[in-house]
């Protein structure tokens, strides 16, 4: 079974950086386009960013666009989220997520994370 | 963009219950629309995708129906642990992925 864990949230004034991190433990996410989604509190999910399968493709919400950047290591074990220029409204839980099949990227979720908390305040 | 939207908001009903859950498209997204289960401060989890398959370990009293821009979420007979906030979700057009607001199943 695949497990993702994230880390790298905490609290960072407006105008910072964080760069959050997934690791997965069971196997690589080499053939698997990931995805970072967020949870602002009581609210909904919202799609922030995603890579291709083939880690040459990335994708944003248009929120992000500028300020974000996706990324995995090498071996394709960990996935990044590097964070600039925060806001106040970025505040939110992010999950990483996997989809379900491989060497595609029908862009449904099978495997998630528990979530690291990102808290943009001054 | 893809909109979606969920109702109702909330249905409050009592287990053993059938519950049923709509989601609506502002455009077609064909068959590709996927369904989530969200427990307070735990990750969502897959349900249902392409409009009516079950993810892997998922009871049969979740089904899922329609196309183009109607769908439905059917939960046939509600267990204590079926309360939860259900989400849809979007593949066909993106960037970006959409989902839609949620439906709150809560125990009457």
């Amino acid at each position: 079974e695949v497990q993702l864990l994230e880390s790298g949230g905490g609290l960072v004034q407006p105008g910072g950086s964080l760069r959050l991190s997934c690791a997965a433990s069971g196997l690589s996410f080499s053939r698997y386009a990931m995805t970072w989604v967020r949870q602002a509190p009581g609210k909904g999910l919202e799609w922030v960013s995603s890579i291709s399968d083939s880690g040459d493709k990335t994708f944003y919400v248009e929120s992000v666009k500028g300020r974000f950047t996706i990324s995995t290591d090498s071996s394709r074990t960990t996935l990044y989220l590097q964070m600039n220029s925060l806001r106040v409204e970025d505040t939110a839980v992010y999950y990483c997520a996997r989809v379900a099949r491989a060497d595609t990227v029908d862009m449904f979720f099978d495997s998630w994370g528990q979530g690291t908390l990102v808290t943009v305040s001054s | 963009e893809i909109l979606l939207t969920q109702s109702p908001a909330t249905l409050s009903l009592s287990p053993g219950e059938r519950a049923t859950l709509s989601c609506r498209a502002s455009q077609t997204v064909d068959i590709y629309l996927s369904w989530y289960q969200q427990k307070p401060g735990q990750a969502p989890r897959l349900l249902i995708y392409d409009t009516s398959n079950r993810a892997t370990g998922v009871p049969a009293r979740f089904s899922g129906s329609g196309f183009g821009t109607d769908f439905t979420l059917t939960i046939s007979s509600l267990e204590p642990e079926d309360f939860a906030v259900y989400y849809c979700q979007q593949r066909l057009n993106w960037p970006p992925l959409t989902f839609g607001p949620g439906t709150k199943v809560d125990i009457k």
